[in-house]
């Protein structure tokens, strides 16, 4: 596709649900990253992707937040369990290089998670 | 741990002024400092990407400096129009790791 694209667009759960989070990022593309955004904040990363490969996944707040991009492409954010906190806009990039390339991150419109 | 910071956070202008917005950042150890726009409910929208042996780069009525030394990069916004109310936010790459490290954003209002 043209870019970044990720669904739902705005998610509303209850505490204790689990939620995935979709993002298909522009095609060919190498590099995928999540990140967390909370209201008045700036992005915060949360996990990378190389192709299939998870090479760092060190910003997960949790061992409830899971990842994973099976056939290099589309990858899915899994959160378990869910609680308040969690509640934000999740955003996903990607890039044509890999990550250490000087290749600039482009991000789709996000996820926006509320948790009742 | 690299820290963003971005002065001010909020900003107001009539139409038609040049603006300044400031970021900076406490390890000069990067890999590049990219800037982006972000619209309300929007995600994030590539500026400019200035690499660190660089020391600008412009687009159209956007010029970004960057000083790695002194851990400071400015965004110059030329002839400010109302659609260019946005929050801007600068976000540094380090030199070992892949994530950006991104600033809290300055909020950009331009009055007609």
């Amino acid at each position: 596709g043209a870019g970044v694209s990720q669904s739902p667009r705005y998610k509303v759960a209850k505490r204790g649900q689990d939620v995935a989070l979709r993002c298909d990022p522009i095609s060919g593309h190498v590099s995928l990253f999540w990140y967390q955004q909370a209201l008045g904040q700036g992005p915060e990363f949360l996990t990378y992707f190389q192709n299939e490969a998870q090479l760092d996944k060190s910003g997960l707040p949790s061992d409830r937040f899971f990842a994973e991009r099976p056939e290099g492409s589309v990858s899915t954010l899994k959160i378990q369990r869910t609680q308040q906190e969690d509640s934000a806009v999740y955003l996903c990039a990607s890039s044509l290089g890999r990550g250490t390339s000087n290749q600039p991150q482009h991000f789709g419109d996000g996820t926006r998670l509320s948790i009742l | 741990k690299q820290e963003v910071t971005q002065i001010p956070a909020a900003l107001s202008v009539p139409e038609g002024e040049n603006l300044v917005l400031n970021c900076s950042f406490t390890d000069s150890a990067i890999y590049n400092l990219q800037w982006f726009r972000q619209d309300p409910g929007k995600g994030l929208t590539s500026l400019l990407l200035i690499q660190s042996s660089q020391r600008e780069q412009t687009s159209g009525r956007l010029n970004a400096s960057l000083d790695k030394s002194s851990g400071r990069s400015t965004l110059y916004i030329a002839a400010s129009q109302p659609g260019d109310s946005a929050t801007y936010l600068c976000a540094v790459k380090g030199g070992s790791n892949y994530k950006l490290t991104f600033g809290k954003g300055t909020l950009l209002t331009v009055n007609p």
